[in-house]
């Protein structure tokens, strides 16, 4: 079956750029078979959606976090990733990324990565 | 502060029935279904119950959903050691046009 894992840097400087990569495996990324998403828990609190990519390339972000978030996809190698800009401490979280499926996003995330710890210092 | 509300804690003891509360407003529950999502300690969410009250393969009948209006419930039934982990409700929001989450419930199996 599909499996999700993430990978990245485990801390980022203030003002930079927070880039992590989730790679599928199982399947195809561009079979259209699910929402590919990112979503965070701050630690010790709940959890905060980040946006999703369709396999047609079509994304949507949280709207609180618009203006910072980039997600993308990279079908030569079965990745898609999350770029968020100009991090504060505030972003300091366990990012994990998951998958809906293409033909319900409202059932909901049944796939997730095992999640990584971004620490937000300097 | 969460967009949907869960109690912060619950408990039972092995065998009794609990059950969990999430509520919300027109935008979100009132409007969309709810999914429900069990975090064992040290490990990713896992989706419980989608559409309210459906199991996705391999989840026990224990658990179950429901809606009504703005609010849902999830209950378990039978309880057992292993159900001891945080519940998360979710729905997508028409407003915030984004999924919104409940803070999260700590279950204890005393």
């Amino acid at each position: 079956q599909v499996q999700l894992q993430e990978s990245g840097p485990g801390l980022v400087k203030p003002s930079q750029t927070l880039s992590l990569t989730c790679t599928v495996s199982g399947g195809s990324i561009s079979s259209g078979g699910y929402y590919w998403s990112w979503i965070r828990q701050h630690p010790g609190k709940g959890l905060e959606w980040i946006g999703y990519i369709y396999y047609s390339g079509s994304t949507y972000y949280n709207p609180s976090l618009k203006s910072r978030v980039t997600i993308s996809v990279d079908t030569s190698k079965n990745q898609f990733s999350l770029k968020l800009s100009s991090v504060t401490a505030a972003d300091t979280a366990v990012y994990y990324c998951a998958g809906a499926p293409g033909y319900d996003i409202l059932t909901g995330y049944y796939i997730w990565g095992q999640g990584t710890l971004v620490t937000v210092s300097s | 502060q969460s967009v949907l509300t869960q109690p912060p804690s619950a408990s039972g003891t092995p065998g009794q029935r609990v059950t969990i509360s999430c509520s919300g407003s027109s935008s979100n529950i009132g409007s969309n279904t709810v999914n429900w999502y069990q975090q064992l300690p040290g490990t990713a969410p896992k989706l419980l119950i989608y559409r309210n009250n459906q199991r996705p393969s391999g989840v026990p009948d224990r658990f179950s959903g429901s809606k009504s209006g703005t609010s849902a419930s999830l209950a378990i039934s039978g309880l057992q050691s292993e159900d001891e982990a945080d519940y998360y409700c979710a729905a997508w929001d028409d407003s915030l046009v984004a999924w919104v989450f409940g803070g999260g419930t700590k279950l204890t199996v005393l």
